[in-house]
């Protein structure tokens, strides 16, 4: 069975970090981009980043670029999100969800919740 | 970037009859491809997002026939043949013809 499963959400003050991370499973991990997408309680989804099959290329929302670090080692299988400078604004439960050859979010993780206050 | 405009924000329906939503995008959505990258998304209540339509009208894996897409260039309809109670959710679409991915603000599809 195709999965995503996800850690390392929690509660962290303002201007602190957390990193999240997803674990795939069922499926060739390495030859899939991959992607973070995040919504606010009760707010529709805001994508905020994706990364090539090989790390190569990475791209951000503009409202996380210089914060936020996506990563992925596909040995492990597995895909992390590194957030730095947390502001309340990034209240929101995050997904990690597979990037599919027809350009589409074919498979998704359970959510995480990350809460930044202090 | 594109934004997707979605309609209506609500959408009460009777159990057996048809819904349809509504999204248009501030750009063509017509890749240097020739595909058209125009995706629709259901999420459950307490649930994660999950694919039903993608490429405008290709039903993905497991997803009932009674769900169908249409549409071209910048107007696209996600519509439901006979609503079902398992339905009742909100739907986005969403555009990957170039970064950032951006989706629409969500119909959400209640029983009336």
């Amino acid at each position: 069975e195709m999965q995503l499963v996800q850690s390392g959400g929690g509660l962290v003050q303002p201007g602190g970090s957390l990193r999240l991370s997803c674990a795939a499973s069922g499926f060739t991990f390495s030859n899939y981009w991959m992607s973070w997408v995040r919504q606010a309680p009760g707010k529709g989804l805001e994508w905020v980043a994706n990364i090539k099959e090989d790390g190569s290329e990475k791209y951000y929302v503009d409202s996380v670029k210089g914060r936020f670090t996506i990563s992925r080692d596909n040995a492990k299988n597995s895909l992390y999100l590194q957030m730095n400078s947390l502001r309340a604004e990034d209240t929101t439960v995050y997904y990690c969800a597979r990037f599919g050859w027809e350009r589409n979010f074919d498979l998704w993780g359970r959510g995480t919740l990350v809460t930044v206050s202090s | 970037d594109f934004v997707m405009t979605q309609t209506p924000l609500s959408s009460p329906v009777t159990l057996g009859q048809p819904a349809s939503i509504s999204c248009r995008s501030s750009q063509s959505l017509v890749h240097s491809d020739g595909n058209t990258y125009l995706s629709w998304l259901q999420q459950r209540p307490g649930q994660p997002p999950r694919l039903l339509i993608y490429k405008v009208s290709k039903r993905f894996s497991g997803v009932p026939d009674r769900f169908s897409g249409s549409g071209a260039g910048t107007d696209f309809t996600l519509k439901i043949s006979r609503v079902e109670a398992e339905d009742v959710g909100v739907y986005y679409c969403t555009q990957a013809i170039e970064f950032p991915l951006t989706f629409g603000g969500g119909t959400k599809v209640e029983i009336k």
